[in-house]
């Protein structure tokens, strides 16, 4: 069963925020919300991850709802080097749980000039 | 700034040739992960190290094995090349605790012919 949706693919203008939604109905309580992206030809990269709370870093915003059913990543001012894949994935709040995270299909963002 | 560096970026060998991925990551985690991604399969765990001289199978070791002499090294070995192991190969690192977020090196392309 996979524990994230995603919409297969976005578009977004170069300079807008780009908004990717999650949806992950069945997480638990003690489970964080993370998001990577992978860029073409590369690594997936870490970008962001948050338990309830609103978080923010240089990269991105992550927006949880309050019963924490689903998630938004915000890229606040969009730009081509953006363009990649963005996964979302829920992992247990514990030691050993990098093992677990599933890469999923993930969300295609493509950023257009 | 924190590096997981892959020896190969792209690699050719022939079908029964034994062959070395190496992985070194400059952040001293405990915990080093292979995996491959395949179009349409996503990112799939190989082998995982939580600690040198140690491993774990993940979901398809068929095939290959790995190496953890130093904590700074993971080696992924394919005892005998096969075509079906033609992929892309990604390593990580991560920390161990409670958030554990995985820091990939850039992959080795591998072609098996």
């Amino acid at each position: 069963d996979a524990k994230t949706t995603q919409p297969t693919s976005m578009d977004c203008a170069e300079g807008r925020a780009a908004n990717l939604p999650c949806n992950h109905s069945t997480i638990s309580g003690n489970e964080y919300v993370y998001w990577y992206r992978q860029i073409h030809s590369q690594g997936p990269q870490y970008i962001i991850h948050g338990l309830k709370n609103n978080e923010t870093n240089e990269m991105a915003s992550l927006i949880i709802t309050e019963d924490r059913k689903s998630s938004t990543l915000i890229l606040p001012h969009a730009t081509l080097r953006d363009t990649a894949v963005y996964y979302c994935i829920v992992s247990p709040i514990s030691s050993g749980s990098a093992r677990q995270l599933t890469f999923g299909s993930g969300t295609q963002l493509t950023v257009l000039p | 700034d924190v590096k997981v560096t892959q020896s190969s970026r792209y690699l050719v060998k022939r079908t029964g040739e034994k062959v070395f991925l190496e992985c070194v990551q400059d952040m001293d985690h405990e915990n080093m992960f292979w995996y491959r991604q395949d179009p349409g399969l996503g990112l799939r765990l190989i082998y995982f190290s939580y600690d040198v001289k140690m491993k774990e199978k993940g979901d398809i070791p068929e095939g290959y094995s790995v190496s953890r002499e130093k904590k700074e090294r993971f080696s992924l070995i394919l005892e005998s090349a096969s075509t079906n192991q033609t992929s892309m190969y990604l390593c990580a690192s991560s920390s161990q605790g409670s958030n554990e977020k995985l820091f990939f090196g850039s992959g080795t392309q591998l072609s098996v012919l």
